[in-house]
């Protein structure tokens, strides 16, 4: 079965710099890999995805992801946050043949002006 | 597309008490999958199904709980009676089969409050 460990709890940024969040899965083949964004009060949205091809995927708002094999990672990045990032980020991963994600704990990001 | 649907948005009841909660999920998709969210245990699957079949409800965490999908286009989500640890954020997703793909489309959820 897969697993997903999202380390960080909180983060915190100034408005500005750059973002990383961390995402480890573990499952034994390619996953398929997924961030999510939940907003205060709403549901998840589906910021990126990774199936195949390129490792450094490219999603909404400006985000984007690296998928890195040797390191069983899927770390969610921007160059330049803003204060409508403040969220909670979660990291999904999904075994191929299976419609059912295993989601990460989630991390909360906190944007100070 | 109006998305996945979920009805009502908020609820507040008391211990005991029967709640029901209801989804929309996006037409055509053929999974829908109910969810819970609390700060203790994070996002929880309940159950999901396909094509309006239950195929995996070990999630749903005792008998007070049950889940239907009498069509399509509708899944209510029982708990009776109610109890304060009940208390949460119930989520509804939908998804479609596209090749291997999983992305879940979800609703804006429905906070529980037992008292």
């Amino acid at each position: 079965a897969q697993s997903v460990t999202q380390p960080d709890i909180h983060i915190t940024v100034s408005e500005g710099a750059s973002l990383e969040l961390r995402c480890n899965y573990s499952y034994g083949a390619t996953p398929y890999l997924f961030w999510y964004v939940q907003s205060p009060g709403q549901g998840l949205q589906l910021l990126l995805k990774y199936f195949s091809g390129d490792t450094l995927v490219q999603g909404i708002k400006g985000f984007e992801a690296e998928f890195k094999r040797s390191q069983s990672s899927f770390n969610l990045r921007k160059p330049s946050v803003h204060w409508s990032d403040a969220a909670e980020y979660f990291c999904a991963v999904g075994a191929i043949g299976s419609y059912i994600p295993t989601f990460g704990r989630g991390t909360s990001l906190i944007v100070h002006p | 597309d109006a998305g996945v649907i979920q009805s009502p948005r908020h609820e507040v009841t008391e211990m005991g008490q029967e709640v029901t909660l209801r989804c929309k999920p996006i037409s055509g998709h053929d999974y829908l999958f109910w969810y819970r969210q609390t700060m203790m245990r994070g996002l929880e699957l309940l159950i999901y199904f396909n094509n309006n079949v239950p195929i995996d409800d070990s999630g749903m965490p005792e008998d007070r709980f049950s889940a239907k999908m009498p069509n399509a286009s509708f899944s209510t989500l029982k708990i009776q009676p109610s109890e304060p640890r009940d208390s949460a954020v119930y989520f509804c997703a939908s998804s479609f089969e596209q090749g291997d793909s999983n992305e879940q489309f979800f609703g804006p959820g429905t906070r529980l409050t037992v008292l």
